[in-house]
């Protein structure tokens, strides 16, 4: 069981808007930056968004992030077909002596 | 540019122990932590641990407290992590991931290894 809660899937038509959320708590997103990765079948995760809403360079702007309280969200606007993929939300946590926390994972399916 | 390249694939018997390796190059090695995070088959992103190579200062995730080793070479710039009394539960692929700022973890892993799977079967 995770400790940041994503729903374990997603789906969405090309051109469309498709949001996927991150529920934390007080000690993780609460508190501390948010950061998405996405993930291909057989291949290492790749960082998406940092710091809540930055995007790295080299990612396309219709990827955002967003966060508010103790929830997170990656938003990705105009859908392509390669964006089918998993996506994690990542996030450091305060308890337990410190770790670095991530969601569950959502599988992203472009239809 | 940044580079991070793991050994390769491992199998092991229960109750063994495993070293896995990341070579990093295009960067001030001492200069970013590095995180060790792996995936079981079929399975999400678990975060083992984190070291500094700039002190050897190393953060653990409880889980794996007293039965994992992270450490570096600065001369030949690898890190190593070693899991010991291995189970089939730890049949996964393991992956270093560089800190993306100098400010430590929890800012994004930027570059991360390819992977090196483990299996554990007797």
């Amino acid at each position: 069981q995770s400790v940041l809660t994503q729903p374990p899937s997603a789906s969405g038509t090309p051109g469309q808007r498709v949001t996927i959320s991150c529920s934390g708590s007080s000690s993780n997103i609460g508190k501390n930056t948010v950061n998405w990765y996405q993930q291909f079948p057989g291949t290492a995760p790749k960082l998406l968004i940092y710091s809540h809403n930055q995007r790295p360079s080299g990612v396309p702007d219709r990827f955002s992030g967003s966060k508010s309280g103790t929830s997170a969200s990656l938003a990705i606007n105009g859908l392509h077909s390669e964006d089918e993929a998993d996506y994690y939300c990542a996030a450091w946590d305060d308890s337990l002596n410190g770790r670095l926390v991530f969601g569950g994972g959502t599988k992203l399916t472009v239809l | 540019q940044v580079q991070l390249v793991q050994s390769g694939a491992e199998v092991k018997k229960p109750g063994a122990s495993v070293k896995v390796s990341c070579k990093a190059s295009g960067y001030s090695f001492i200069s970013y932590g590095i995180s060790w995070v792996r995936q079981a088959p079929g399975q999400g992103l678990e975060w083992m641990g984190w070291i500094s190579p700039q002190n050897g200062k190393t953060k653990f995730a409880q889980k794996f407290q007293g039965r994992v080793t992270m450490t570096t070479d600065t001369s030949t710039t690898t890190v190593y992590l070693e899991l010991r009394s291995l189970t089939s539960d730890d049949t996964a692929v393991y992956y270093c991931a560089r800190d993306r700022s100098v400010a430590g973890i929890g800012f994004g892993e930027a570059h991360w290894g390819q992977g090196t799977l483990v299996t554990v079967s007797s």
